[in-house]
């Protein structure tokens, strides 16, 4: 159990550049969640895979969001034309079967827009 | 709408005393789970303590443990026996089993901990 791998852990860019963030979630668990999290507020839910699939995208997650998960392993979160207001941390999470089974978190990719 | 509320933006206790931070929700379901995560600085979410609603007793990791008063939807996280590395932001989260059988959280603002020794 290697835990999630977020990469990379700070981002700056300007506004209305896109960028691109990876997360490599723990091997064996078929979930993967993103979240986001602004300045002194809990995570917010972005967005469910279920292996490949994607099964539920927040209203958060605007059409300059796409989230993919290509062969049911690693998972990428591209936002387009950024904007200040994007500035964040992007927490990816992965899980097994559902019940009790807790969500493990990556370190988080920090995104500074300026 | 679920929610998650968490009353104490922050908190200080002396080492080794034991401190309480507060969660209460509010939900429809009768189905649910409640969790507790830590994130120190480094910004990392680590998990502490699950308690599921039909759960008899309250839950229990270590040094952790939930009190769980069902009919307040309450479940205040203890922590006995304070260390200074538990000095970090601790966020109250619930799932509903419901949810399309993944777990979606809804975390609360979190409370902001700091040990003093």
């Amino acid at each position: 159990d290697t835990g999630v791998s977020q990469n990379p852990r700070h981002k700056i860019t300007k506004r209305g550049q896109n960028v691109t963030f990876r997360c490599d979630p723990i091997s064996e668990h078929n979930r993967l969640y993103w979240y986001r999290q602004t300045l002194g507020q809990g995570p917010e839910f972005l967005t469910y895979f279920q292996n490949e699939a994607q099964l539920e995208k927040s209203r958060l997650l605007s059409d300059r969001f796409s989230a993919e998960r290509p062969k049911g392993s690693f998972s990428t979160l591209e936002i387009q034309r950024t904007e200040q207001g994007d500035s964040a941390m992007y927490l990816c999470a992965s899980s097994r079967a559902p019940g009790d089974s807790p969500l493990h978190f990556g370190n988080g990719t920090r995104l500074t827009v300026t | 709408a679920q929610k998650i509320t968490q009353t104490q933006p922050g908190m200080f206790v002396q080492e080794k005393e034991a401190v309480t931070l507060d969660c209460t929700y509010d939900t429809s379901d009768p189905s649910y789970g409640l969790f507790w995560y830590k994130q120190p600085s480094s910004g990392e979410m680590i998990f502490l303590i699950y308690q599921g609603s039909y759960d008899q007793q309250n839950a229990t990791e270590g040094r952790y443990s939930l009190n769980f008063q069902k009919a307040r939807k309450s479940a205040n996280l203890v922590i006995s026996a304070s260390q200074l590395g538990d000095s970090a932001m601790y966020f109250c989260a619930m799932r509903e089993l419901e949810s399309g059988g993944y777990n979606k959280l809804i975390f609360g603002a979190g409370t902001r901990l700091a040990v003093h020794p």
